[in-house]
């Protein structure tokens, strides 16, 4: 099993759509959690963190954390095509290590 | 702030050659992240510096990869002799202490031939 695992995509969806994006981790002790978004042939960038249960909004963007379930997800809505790029999952466990997911590609179509 | 600084952008070298990588972190960011991302193994934490000391390196393929931070404004990641395999994307990343997020440099897209 992967430490952090996330829906393999790609994920398409209309412009003016909801995206939601999911991620599963396994380390139960896990305390940080982190949204990045990359465009095709770009560096990662930043878009949430969020450090307890229950959900985090920052304009468009909603992040979701159940630690219970071991449970992140990212919700884009009045989805864009400039949202169109490949979002990562990370995880930063209580010894500090930092894992990322594979990503899911998301398109939004105009 | 001109944000994480790596240097060269792209690189493309023969196998057997030394390649080395430069990274700048954010002025007052302690901590320091070397990545990989290939499309086969995705992003992959090669090794980290907290304080200008290497604190895992557990990520680092094998011993022709080396990392240093003999200040806490510079990184190198050296691999000595390249192979084919090591054609990638190397990241460099700094933070904060625990649990800020990471902020990446452009990269650096090596290929060896």
């Amino acid at each position: 099993q992967k430490e952090v695992e996330q829906n393999s995509g790609p994920l398409s969806v209309p412009e003016g759509a909801i995206a939601s994006l999911n991620c599963t981790y396994s380390d139960r002790g896990s305390q940080s959690f982190f949204w990045y978004r990359q465009y095709s042939g770009k560096s990662p960038e930043l878009i949430m963190s969020i450090y307890s249960n229950g959900d985090k909004e920052d304009g468009r963007f909603t992040a979701q954390l159940n630690k219970a379930s071991q449970y992140v997800s990212l919700l884009i809505r009045d989805s864009q095509p400039s949202d169109s790029a490949t979002y990562l999952c990370a995880v930063i466990s209580n010894a500090g290590k930092s894992t990322f997911g594979d990503g899911t590609t998301l398109t939004v179509k105009p | 702030d001109a944000g994480v600084i790596q240097s060269p952008r792209h690189e493309v070298t023969e196998m057997g050659q030394e390649v080395t990588l430069r990274c700048k972190p954010i002025s007052g960011h302690n901590s320091l992240f070397w990545y990989r991302q290939t499309m086969m193994r995705g992003l992959e934490l090669l090794i980290y510096f907290n304080n200008n000391v290497p604190i895992d390196d557990s990520g680092m393929p094998e011993d022709r990869f080396s990392a240093k931070m003999p200040n806490a404004s510079f990184s190198t990641l050296k691999i000595q002799p390249s192979e084919p395999r090591d054609s990638a994307v190397y990241f460099c990343a700094s933070s904060r202490d625990h649990p800020y997020g990471y902020t990446f440099g452009s990269g650096t897209r090596l290929t060896v031939v």
